[in-house]
């Protein structure tokens, strides 16, 4: 089984740095994804970390930890537009586990 | 386009009465899969399949059925639908004969069981 925990919200202020954190334990673990979901719409892919460290993408980056089962989302400079649900998902490899998301934060951006 | 299709996008039914969710993707993708999301519970898997004519049980696979006979299409059938499946629903898709990759997402199907 999966055991995948994530603030369930957190509130910032636009233009400021958040950092959202993702601890799990897996059977199995390959890497790890962080979707972003905006209200009432589909998740959409954000990172997938393989290697330990942290990877940069524009105002995005992903960090992961394999042997302390830990990432974090970190996102800079924030805009009004990423008031959203961050979804941490750790890829166990396979069988019947399949792809477990955690559930999520919700991110609040305030002016 | 590469896109995932769902339909419908909304439906209100009555309990009992079988329904169908289509899921078309255009990406020639091996992995497809069905979430269901409610609130406080997060994103739960329902039914994968890794290629045509392969399905395995989710987390969540009671109440449900699929069929998995062209890799495009990948429908989720509900047999006798109950209150409890009212819920958002996600069907996705992704490359190679594992999950292993970005999933791609269709916009949802929000469905009300009365």
């Amino acid at each position: 089984g999966q055991n995948i925990d994530q603030p369930t919200e957190m509130t910032a202020t636009e233009g400021a740095i958040v950092q959202i954190n993702c601890t799990y334990q897996t059977s199995g673990f390959n890497g790890l994804f962080w979707y972003q979901q905006h209200a009432g719409e589909a998740p959409t892919f954000l990172s997938y970390n393989v290697l330990d460290g942290l990877e940069e993408k524009g105002r995005f980056s992903s960090f992961l930890s394999r042997s302390k089962g830990y990432s974090y989302l970190l996102l800079k400079e924030l805009q009004m537009k990423d008031s959203a649900s961050y979804l941490c998902a750790p890829d166990s490899g396979g069988g019947a586990d399949g792809l477990t998301f955690g559930k999520g934060t919700h991110l609040i951006i305030q002016p | 386009e590469a896109q995932v299709t769902q339909n419908p996008r909304y439906l209100i039914t009555v309990t009992g009465k079988k329904l169908t969710v289509t899921c078309s993707q255009n990406m020639n993708h091996e992995y497809m899969s069905w979430y269901r999301q409610d609130p406080g519970l997060g994103l739960r898997q329902i039914y994968y399949s890794m290629n045509v004519e392969v399905t395995d049980k989710g987390d969540v696979p009671e109440g449900y059925k699929v069929s998995r006979k062209e890799k495009r299409n990948f429908p989720l059938i509900l047999e006798s639908p109950s209150p409890n499946q009212t819920s958002l629903y996600f069907c996705a898709s992704s490359f190679g004969d594992r999950y292993t990759g970005e999933l791609f997402f269709g916009e949802g199907s929000r469905l009300t069981v009365l």
